[in-house]
């Protein structure tokens, strides 16, 4: 069973704090994807990664940067948070077109 | 514009009916398109995929369709249990593989 692990599930950080939020992935996939996920709005894309190194811009990247130094290991960064990121972020791999493996998602309040 | 939609943001139900979940798109061209249940506080869990040239798949008491001619995919629950009540997911996964596209979901509830 493929599993993915985010480093926490509740977080509360002030405004203008630097957040990182990590995802880890045992199954050697390739794709990796952060989201959020607010109310009504469903999941839009922040950023993915197709490889070590490599990321693309999702749909919502602005206020958000990336990092993907291992294959397992995908960080997102807020640089300076803000109280519209408060938001529930859910990671996710993929093997090519395949389904998507999520993790169970950070629930982020920034007050 | 380009538009995922899913019926409703709630649908409520009896014990042992059948659940009919709705997902519509526009200006798409979806090689595939995947249902997922999503438990409040948990990440969407994955449960049907089904191709551009299937007309329908089964799993257990799961049932999609897909119509590329109406760019709609229904989804029933047959025989619905309370364990059942969760949001439900529909994705479209675009000819670039990488591309995944998410409804907003339906929140359905299965009164005993």
């Amino acid at each position: 069973d493929v599993k993915v692990t985010q480093s926490s599930r509740y977080l509360v950080k002030r405004t203008g704090e630097k957040v990182f939020l990590e995802c880890v992935q045992d199954m050697d996939h390739e794709n990796m994807f952060w989201y959020r996920q607010d109310p009504g709005l469903g999941l839009r894309l922040i950023y993915f990664s197709y490889d070590v190194k490599m990321k693309e811009k999702g749909d919502i990247p602005e206020g958000y940067s990336v990092s993907r130094e291992k294959k397992e290991r995908f960080s997102l960064i807020l640089e300076s948070a803000s109280t519209n990121q408060t938001s529930m972020y859910l990671c996710a791999t993929r093997l090519g077109g395949d389904t998507q493996y999520f993790g169970p998602g950070t629930r982020l309040t920034v007050l | 514009s380009q538009k995922i939609e899913q019926n409703s943001e709630a649908l409520n139900i009896q014990e042992g009916k059948t659940a009919t979940l709705t997902c519509n798109y526009t200006n798409y061209s979806p090689a595939y398109l995947q249902w997922y249940r999503q438990d409040p506080g948990r990440g969407p869990v994955f449960l049907l995929l089904i191709r551009e040239n299937e007309k329908e798949k089964r799993k257990e008491r799961l049932k999609v369709t897909f119509d590329t001619t109406l760019k709609q995919s229904l989804f029933h629950i047959t025989a619905s249990q309370p364990a059942d009540s969760a949001t439900y997911l529909c994705a479209l996964v675009l000819y670039n593989n990488n591309d995944m596209r998410f409804g907003a979901g339906t929140r359905l509830t299965v009164k005993p």
